[in-house]
């Protein structure tokens, strides 16, 4: 039984550019969100998406954007990048009906902005 | 002030020692305590859920939540140096009829053989 799959595992892209990153929930769940977690630091909420739509978002622009498909696979997509905006960011999935005892983690997609 | 606060570390232990982590909190409306282990290039993995106050015990791991002094503990006995990882606390509370998650820094953990 797969876990959570996120892809690509690092990426390198230019100040300015446009990023998208994917991530596969674990079998049986359907509620995804998104973490961005500096070096040093512990992850920061940025969205969560549940039945196609984002239901909760935390403190990041609007250049964060997101979207669910109908498989419950998501995207993030971060336009404009800043040089802070070089992080581990983390796919993390559950069951609507398990709340956080289920929630499971990926091993994130390494971005870094030049 | 941080939500939570969580010393980074590192902390370096002998192997078999007792290994004591520490969070404390700001926010009286968490509801829901947790300890996350993290390895190198990894994501963080649940190693314990909590509700209440009080200890609860998973093998070599317990954790402790002390609701009236805001202050959360994970014990890990015998330690190994496959414990050698980052450990993080979670928080949550209810916002807008969902959790809200907040992580604590991490506290970098070496179990030295």
């Amino acid at each position: 039984d797969a876990g959570v799959t996120q892809s690509p595992t690092h990426l390198i892209k230019t100040r300015g550019q446009q990023v998208t990153l994917r991530c596969s929930p674990k079998s049986g769940h359907d509620t995804v969100s998104w973490y961005q977690q500096a070096l040093g630091q512990g992850p920061q909420f940025i969205f969560q998406y549940y039945e196609e739509e984002e239901r909760q978002r935390g403190n990041f622009p609007d250049r964060f954007s997101g979207h669910q498909f109908p498989n419950y696979s998501s995207e993030l997509n971060v336009n404009a990048l800043l040089l802070g905006d070089s992080a581990l960011y983390l796919c993390a999935s559950s069951a609507a009906d398990r709340g956080l005892n289920g929630y499971t983690f990926g091993s994130g997609t390494r971005l870094t902005v030049v | 002030q941080k939500e939570v606060e969580q010393d980074p570390g590192p902390l370096s232990v002998p192997e078999g020692a007792i290994v004591s982590l520490n969070c404390t909190y700001s926010n009286s409306a968490f509801q829901y305590f947790m300890w996350y282990r993290q390895y190198s290039r990894k994501g963080p993995e649940l190693l314990m859920y909590t509700y209440s106050s009080g200890n609860k015990e998973d093998g070599r791991f317990t954790a402790q939540v002390d609701k009236s002094s805001k202050y959360i503990s994970l014990f890990i006995r015998d330690s190994q140096p496959s414990d050698s990882a980052t450990y993080l606390c979670a928080m949550s509370l209810n916002s807008g009829g969902y959790q809200k998650v907040t992580f604590g820094i991490g506290t970098k953990l070496q179990v030295i053989p």
